[in-house]
């Protein structure tokens, strides 16, 4: 079983759509996060999330949406698309809020068109 | 912003030790140095952490100078899989987030 999951891989769509990004993690951690990567390879937090509460927000536009319905799930969601949205997006969990040993997802590759 | 400072690229023979270094002179007391890697279009991986003393695991050594100005990340015997990029951060464990910076990208070749 992986242990950080996110779907879909690969997402193509057109200027101005709404898409999400699914999330979830198996290891029984109580903190997720929301990386970006850009097309310069920087990896940037953009969420992070504490037993389904938000902890981290980092100036990231209003269009970008977290959800956690639970501590094992954190969604994306993304209205209005920019081209400058595309991007890889990772998904990590950490035992705690201090635990800095990060389990990755595997990305989800956003290209916006 | 990051608080270390990594060169940008490294080149390593597959077989020999990869030296990757890191300076972090600007630590305080209570920060811990993480390394992780990240293979080509793949998540991050967790490498290895240390506080004052030497650390060692099953994927790498970690040796961290008495001041704790600096670092250096030893694969024993790199193989053509080590080749990735490599980071090298400093953290708070009261801290939100990681923060990654650029890195040094290590080629191994044969």
């Amino acid at each position: 079983d992986t242990a950080v999951s996110q779907t879909p891989k690969y997402l193509v769509t057109q200027m101005g759509n709404d898409k999400s990004i699914k999330c979830e993690q198996n290891l029984g951690h109580d903190t997720m996060y929301w990386y970006k990567q850009d097309s310069k390879k920087f990896l940037k937090i953009m969420f992070s999330y504490n037993n389904k509460e938000l902890i981290i927000n980092e100036t990231v536009p209003n269009r970008f949406s977290p959800k956690s319905p639970d501590k094992a799930h954190l969604n994306l969601h993304i209205n209005s698309l920019e081209l400058g949205d595309s991007a890889v997006y990772f998904c990590a969990s950490s035992q705690d809020l201090g635990g800095r040993e990060l389990f990755f997802g595997e990305g989800s590759r956003l290209t916006v068109l | 912003d990051a608080k270390t400072t990594q060169p940008p690229s490294m080149d390593c023979a597959e077989g020999r030790a990869a030296n990757l270094p890191c300076n972090h002179s600007t630590i305080s007391g209570n920060e811990y140095v993480y390394w992780y890697r990240q293979i080509h279009s793949q998540g991050p991986q967790y490498i290895i952490h240390g506080l004052k003393n030497n650390e060692t695991n099953e994927m790498a050594s970690l040796i961290i100078t008495e001041d704790r100005k600096s670092s250096t990340l030893i694969l024993p015997h790199a193989t053509l899989r080590d080749t990735a990029v490599y980071y090298c951060i400093v953290y708070n464990q009261a801290g939100t987030a990681l923060i990654f910076g650029k890195g040094t990208t290590l080629s191994v070749s044969s």
